[in-house]
């Protein structure tokens, strides 16, 4: 069971949006301003998206953005393209001790 | 352009070792801490150990504790991690990713390679 929990799956049309969640606990999510979203294509690596919760690495499109509320992060997928069907994974920094924890992954559908 | 090249993999036993090897190009590997992450097959991510760039911090999952060891040569540009005490639940892709265990911000990713334990 992963330490951060997403939804098994998501999914749009061209052209809408779609918001995945990531719930954790005020020892990793809402403790930090550390959540990062990664998009995994089947056999491909994961690619950073989203990190420190709202930020966008250079390349990434501007239809991509995170926010977080209390203990929840979220991604939205914005003007939904074909090409972002993939699965997302969140992760947070979780102190010291654990250091690092992921979602298990919600599998986004373009319909 | 950042390259990571993973190599190592294959099919072990349970209680065997593998070494994977981590291989960098396009940065100054010296100055950044690398990470392995695995992906048990149709299951999702997990931070397995991170090695700081002056070798001096290292942090292991509690999975892995005591039976993985991280280490890096920065004059061959090369991560490794050493596994002993394989189990199954061991098996995996192996990832290495450079980035920043404080901020859970992996980078940049290498395209893995498959460890599997099976009798």
């Amino acid at each position: 069971q992963s330490a951060l929990t997403q939804p098994p799956s998501a999914s749009g049309s061209p052209g809408q949006s779609v918001t995945i969640s990531c719930t954790g606990t005020s020892s990793d999510v809402g403790g930090y301003n550390y959540v990062s979203w990664y998009q995994q294509h089947p056999g491909k690596a994961p690619k950073v998206m989203i990190y420190e919760v709202s930020k966008r690495p250079s390349g990434v499109p501007d239809r991509f953005s995170g926010s977080k509320s209390g203990n929840t992060a979220s991604l939205t997928v914005s003007g939904l393209q074909a090409e972002d069907e993939a699965d997302y994974y969140c992760s947070s920094y979780a102190g010291s001790n654990t250091l690092v924890v992921f979602g298990g992954g919600t599998k986004l559908t373009v319909l | 352009e950042v390259q990571l090249l993973e190599s190592g993999g294959g099919l072990v036993q349970p209680g065997e070792s593998l070494r994977l090897s981590c291989a960098a190009s396009g940065f100054t590997f010296s100055t950044y801490t690398m990470n392995w992450v695995r992906q048990a097959p149709g299951k999702g991510l997990e931070w397995v150990s991170s090695i700081s760039g002056d070798v001096a911090t290292i942090y292991y999952a509690d999975s892995v504790k005591g039976r993985f060891t991280i280490s890096r040569d920065n004059s061959k540009n090369t991560l490794y991690l050493q596994m002993s005490s394989l189990r199954a639940e061991d098996t995996a892709v192996y990832y290495c990713a450079r980035g920043s265990i404080s901020k859970a911000y992996f980078v940049y990713w290498g395209q893995g390679t498959l460890v599997s334990v099976s009798s």
